[in-house]
């Protein structure tokens, strides 16, 4: 199984602030790489997928990038509603397992 | 628009089984896969397996292997997870999703709103 390792687990920042999540493949999947937002109470919401590319009608402050087994999720000037919880996931091959996710709460 | 809804929050005793339950609509079942995700109280997003809506075939993580059972109605656009011997560490958020097929990757696009299942005697 491929296994997948974010960092930091959690992180406290301020509005405004750019936010840098990385997550790590033990084995290279390419760009098999999604990422997702949860918040409490909610289903996650898919963000980025192919290492790279922006869902349809997600903020341009979010990005993406990495392949290969390295790869980043950047928030460019974070806003009150990007504190949440994010997820990586590789769907390189099954079983399609997920980062431990990251907590990104207010300064 | 589409929509993934699933059935009711599920109270169950240990060793008992549960079936939650998936309807799709907005696009064409049969052309997609669908997964199966759970969340532990407080923990991360688990992934358990998956079901081809159309052919029917599933693949299932080692961990859920002989407990859990995908399958799928294409009458009523629904898949269910069937999930047996149940234990105390079975509680959580079981999600259903999506999972899309574009510039070269997969991805779950689509959520359901998540049925939790209490293990409890």
């Amino acid at each position: 199984d491929i296994q997948m390792t974010q960092s930091p687990s959690s992180l406290s920042a301020s509005v405004g602030d750019r936010v840098t999540i990385t997550c790590r493949a033990s084995q290279s999947i390419t760009s098999y790489l999604s990422w997702y937002q949860q918040k409490p109470g909610k289903a996650p919401e898919l963000l980025i997928y192919a290492a790279s590319t922006l869902q349809r009608g997600v903020p341009s402050r979010f990005s993406g990038t990495g392949s290969g087994t390295d790869f980043t999720l950047t928030i460019s000037s974070l806003q009150p509603e990007d504190f949440a919880t994010y997820y990586c996931q590789q769907t390189y091959s099954t079983p399609r397992t997920f980062g431990q996710g990251t907590k990104v709460e207010i300064k | 628009q589409v929509q993934l809804v699933q059935s009711g929050a599920e109270v169950k005793k240990p060793g008992a089984s549960v079936k939650v339950s998936c309807r799709a609509s907005g696009y064409t079942f049969t052309n997609y896969y669908l997964h199966w995700v759970r969340q532990a109280p407080g923990q991360g997003l688990e992934w358990m397996g998956m079901i081809n809506s159309g052919g029917g075939s599933t693949t299932y993580t080692q961990e859920f292997r002989g407990r859990v059972t995908m399958t799928r109605d294409t009458s009523t656009s629904t898949v269910y997870m069937e999930l047996s011997s149940l234990r105390s560490e079975d509680t959580a958020l079981y999600y259903c999703a999506r999972e899309n097929g574009r510039s070269g990757s997969y991805y779950f696009d689509y959520w359901g709103q998540g049925t939790l299942v209490t293990v409890s005697s």
